[in-house]
């Protein structure tokens, strides 16, 4: 069955240092990937997607992520977090086929430390 | 450009009452879909639709229903609230192409007592 999985559910770091929250999906072929951030009150906000090519994907506000498939891995990273950057963030797998299937992780909170 | 615009934003229902929640989008897309956000859980779809007039099941389904009668709108209903339905709800559209991103409101937030 197709699954994502984020391992850490709270993330604490301090602000100026880097970040790599971890998304592991399970799926038998290369899906789309998504990263989405939700700030509190709010919806979901895309930061980046990744449908094919270079693996190495940049997204809005600094984050980047790379596609590992030998590790069915899509990272997300920024090499500076900001305040601004505490939120929850999920990692998504997309499917085609009818419709545009999303599974979710459970998401991972960030804290930033000032 | 208002995206996907979702109402009410809170709401209160004591158990066995009803109602529905908007949503509407004006970015011209064909899909759209019903989330329902707990804790720990992530997102998953109830319901969604592949366009005007067509509406299908996701994962969570039970104890509700759709409607998309107008591209722009699509309703979710609640017949009989239970407290199980207590979470936040959001509402997202995406265009049909393969893998296009999902555009989300900014929630519901929904209690049943």
């Amino acid at each position: 069955a197709q699954s994502v999985t984020q391992p850490d559910i709270h993330i604490t770091v301090s602000e100026g240092a880097s970040l790599e929250l971890r998304c592991n999906y399970s799926y038998g072929a290369t899906p789309y990937l998504f990263w989405y951030v939700q700030s509190p009150g709010q919806g979901l906000q895309l930061l980046l997607k990744y449908f094919s090519g270079d693996t190495l994907v940049q997204g809005i506000k600094g984050f980047e992520a790379e596609f590992k498939r030998s590790q069915s891995s899509f990272n997300l990273r920024k090499p500076s977090v900001h305040w601004s950057d505490a939120a929850e963030y999920f990692c998504a797998v997309g499917f085609s086929g009818g419709y545009n299937k999303l599974i979710f992780g459970a998401g991972t909170r960030l804290a930033v430390h000032p | 450009n208002a995206g996907v615009t979702q109402t009410p934003k809170f709401r209160v229902l004591k158990t066995g009452q009803s109602m529905t929640l908007l949503c509407a989008q004006d970015m011209n897309h064909e899909y759209m879909y019903w989330y329902r956000q707990d804790p720990g859980m992530g997102l998953r779809l109830i319901h969604y639709s592949v366009g005007e007039g067509t509406t299908a099941k996701g994962e969570v389904p039970d104890g509700y229903n759709v409607s998309r009668l107008k591209k722009q709108n699509f309703l979710l209903g609640l017949e009989s609230a239970a407290p199980s339905q207590t979470s936040v709800y959001f509402c997202a559209s995406s265009g049909a192409g393969g893998g296009s991103p999902l555009h989300f409101g900014n929630g519901t937030r929904l209690t049943v007592t």
